[in-house]
């Protein structure tokens, strides 16, 4: 079964308003998860990571004051879309970090079934 | 240069086909490389994991050439189900960080 949840699956929203995205870990703790950013047919961007506690660190071009990111506990990180414009309708992933028994197979990243935004 | 390079493909085969991938990638610092499958308007999600020896899972076969920062996935006796885009990962030693590549996409068909 999923081992992170991400709320809402779909989102259409007017200009102008904002969106909040939530990444829920399920059954494990993560201290960091990711927040990522996909265009048609492009591949996965990572927009920034979110740290438990502090200041997610936000990926070059990618504006902080836009996408705020809040990881409030340890299984929960939300993005919100602030002022959303049709420029950015995408399909947003958030992952978490699990680490895993043994040494061939550590930190495995598990992905969320991501948010489809459509701003009108 | 991108950090993770793939072909785009599409490739486009027959069942019971044999595939291969490939995909190179820059930095030297990388430590930890996988593929991922994802499936259209879906999530990536893990296909396996790529280990310096080779592994192999069942019809999907990994490999990793440190020396030429080279990866590849095969993909022996292809099924329907197999159609999808497959992404090349790798994440630097010490970094939670992954890099994407732009996908290979794969049609299966009948």
């Amino acid at each position: 079964g999923a081992v992170v949840s991400q709320h809402p699956s779909r989102v259409i929203c007017k200009s102008g308003t904002s969106v909040k995205i939530e990444c829920r870990s399920l059954d494990f703790q993560a201290t960091t998860m990711f927040w990522y950013r996909q265009f048609p047919k492009k591949s996965l961007m990572l927009m920034a990571t979110s740290n438990e506690g502090s200041k997610a660190t936000y990926e070059q071009g990618v504006e902080k004051d836009k996408f705020l990111i809040n990881h409030a506990s340890l299984t929960l990180s939300t993005l919100t879309v602030t002022s959303a414009h049709p420029e950015d309708s995408s399909f947003y992933i958030c992952s978490a970090s699990r680490e895993t028994s043994g040494t061939l197979a550590k930190n495995i990243q598990y992905f969320g079934a991501g948010t489809r935004l459509s701003v009108l | 240069r991108k950090e993770v390079e793939q072909d785009p493909g599409p490739f486009n085969v027959p069942e019971g086909a044999t595939v291969a991938f490939n995909c190179t990638y820059s930095n030297s610092a990388s430590q930890s490389f996988f593929w991922y499958r994802q499936d259209c308007r879906k999530e990536p999600k893990l296909l396996m994991s790529v280990y310096s020896s080779g592994n192999e899972d069942g019809r999907f076969t990994a490999q990793l050439n440190r020396a030429s920062q080279y990866i590849s996935l095969l993909i022996r006796d292809s099924k329907l189900s197999d159609s999808a885009t497959y992404l090349c990962v790798v994440k630097a030693d010490g970094y939670n960080k992954l890099i994407f590549g732009a996908g290979t996409r794969l049609a299966v068909h009948p």
